[in-house]
């Protein structure tokens, strides 16, 4: 089955610097990648998502990185603010239904964004 | 426009004492998935629909039951909750064929034992 291994447990910047929190995935199966923010007490939130046939993908101060070659993937935070402090979740996930449907997550990097 | 919804928020039970947490979902999704989450941890698939096929994670345990009577309901009973049941019940769904990759999750019903 899918592993990801995410790293670090925990990161704390200074407000303005940039975040990157990285993750190995195990199945050259997997096909797609999300990253959530989890909120203390909250739904995960999806913020940004990649497919294995693109490389990086941006949306405003966040961006994703895929290396499929060496099954990893990354989120860089550019800029940070005070509220982007929370757990961030890496995921991977095997579309279809022969591979169950499933998304594997990280174990959650926690965030803290100090001002 | 709730997309996906839990009831309740907020669940306190007794040790030993069954309970069930309810999900519907408007988005007429043909997956749902129960995920169990635990302080400062991942969430941790229990199970998952596929229409009204079952699908168990190996490791749930047997305390742990669901239903999906229709698309747009799925419950998750926990027959003889034990004080390390307690966490937040995640609810998702998705639409495996030509929906997107998105998981869309519910706000969760946080269960404490006592």
């Amino acid at each position: 089955g899918e592993n990801v291994e995410q790293h670090p447990s925990t990161l704390s910047v200074q407000e303005g610097d940039s975040a990157v929190i990285k993750c190995t995935y195990s199945d050259s199966a997997s096909n797609y990648f999300p990253w959530y923010k989890q909120e203390l007490g909250k739904r995960p939130q999806l913020i940004i998502d990649i497919r294995s046939n693109v490389g990086e993908k941006k949306d405003q101060r966040i961006a994703v990185t895929l290396n499929k070659t060496a099954k990893h993937f990354s989120l860089h935070i550019t800029e940070t603010q005070p509220e982007d402090s929370a757990v961030y979740f890496c995921a991977a996930y095997l579309v279809g239904v022969e591979y169950g449907n499933k998304l594997v997550f990280g174990a959650g990097t926690i965030l803290r964004v100090k001002s | 426009d709730a997309m996906v919804i839990q009831n309740p928020r907020y669940q306190v039970t007794q040790f030993g004492k069954p309970v069930t947490l309810s999900c519907s979902q408007t988005l007429n999704h043909n997956v749902m998935y129960w995920y169990q989450q635990k302080s400062s941890q991942a969430p941790k698939l229990l199970f998952h629909y596929y229409d009204k096929d079952f699908n168990n994670e190996a490791d749930t345990p047997d305390n742990f039951q669901s239903r999906r009577p229709n698309t747009s309901f799925c419950f998750l009973d926990i027959r003889s909750p034990g004080l390390g049941d307690a966490a937040m019940y995640l609810c998702a769904t998705k639409e495996l064929l030509g929906g997107g990759n998105e998981q869309f999750f519910g706000p969760g019903t946080r269960l404490t034992v006592l």
